[in-house]
């Protein structure tokens, strides 16, 4: 079965630190895609980053990194130097190959950046 | 750049009420989708139409039904609205099927069902 396992519920803290999301995944799938959500406190959800199982790469934007380890099932979301703009709750997700859709949604991480 | 719209916003329901909440969107999106949001619990999956003419059940469906009228627009209806649907909901799109194309969500209507 698959899952998306966020632990952290929240997280506090001082602009200009650096942060880490964890994420941990499971699928039976041999191919399947990874992505992170940001829903600020606005609502709307904004799609950060989609991975496949077959690029394990990591990927940096700006900001943003992510690290994704298949060793460890795992696939976190670091914020370098967090700003005030940054504080949201964000998602993890997982979609298996020939899915249509179910993408299955971690319960998600609520980050607070505190000036 | 309209992208994904759903209305109402906001909605209060009183138990056995029926309603129907719409999404549009004007992306030329081939697969359309509705989540719900509730606390502690992320987003799930009610239903989704992976192509117009074509729906499916999500990890959800219970006491929801749906209809793609055509391309752009997906709607969800609750026939007899019960407090356990209480929640956030959010429509979404994609290009093609998910996992390949990520998907473009609207701003969520909230309903409550007293």
């Amino acid at each position: 079965a698959q899952k998306v396992t966020q632990a952290q519920t929240e997280i506090s803290v001082v602009e200009k630190e650096d942060v880490t999301l964890d994420c941990v995944y499971e699928t039976r799938d041999t191919t399947y895609y990874l992505f992170w959500y940001k829903q600020p406190p606005s609502g709307e959800l904004v799609f950060l980053i989609r991975r496949n199982s077959f690029d394990e790469q990591n990927e940096i934007s700006g900001r943003y990194s992510w690290n994704f380890q298949k060793s460890t099932s795992s696939f976190n979301f670091t914020i370098t130097a967090s700003q005030v703009v940054d504080s949201a709750v964000y998602f993890c997700a997982l979609s298996e190959r020939g899915s249509q859709g179910n993408l299955i949604f971690g319960k998600g991480t609520k980050l607070s950046v505190k000036p | 750049n309209a992208g994904v719209t759903q209305t109402p916003k906001f909605q209060v329901l009183k138990t056995g009420q029926s309603m129907t909440l719409q999404c549009a969107q004007d992306m030329n999106h081939n697969s359309m989708y509705w989540y719900r949001q509730d606390p502690g619990m992320g987003l799930r999956l009610i239903y989704y139409s992976a192509s117009e003419g074509t729906t499916d059940k999500g990890e959800v469906p219970n006491g929801y039904n749906v209809s793609r009228l055509n391309k752009r627009e997906f709607s969800l209806r609750l026939e007899s609205a019960a407090p356990s649907q209480t929640s956030v909901y959010f429509c979404a799109s994609s290009r093609q099927g998910t996992p390949t194309g990520e998907l473009f969500f609207g701003e969520g209507s909230r309903l409550t069902v007293l």
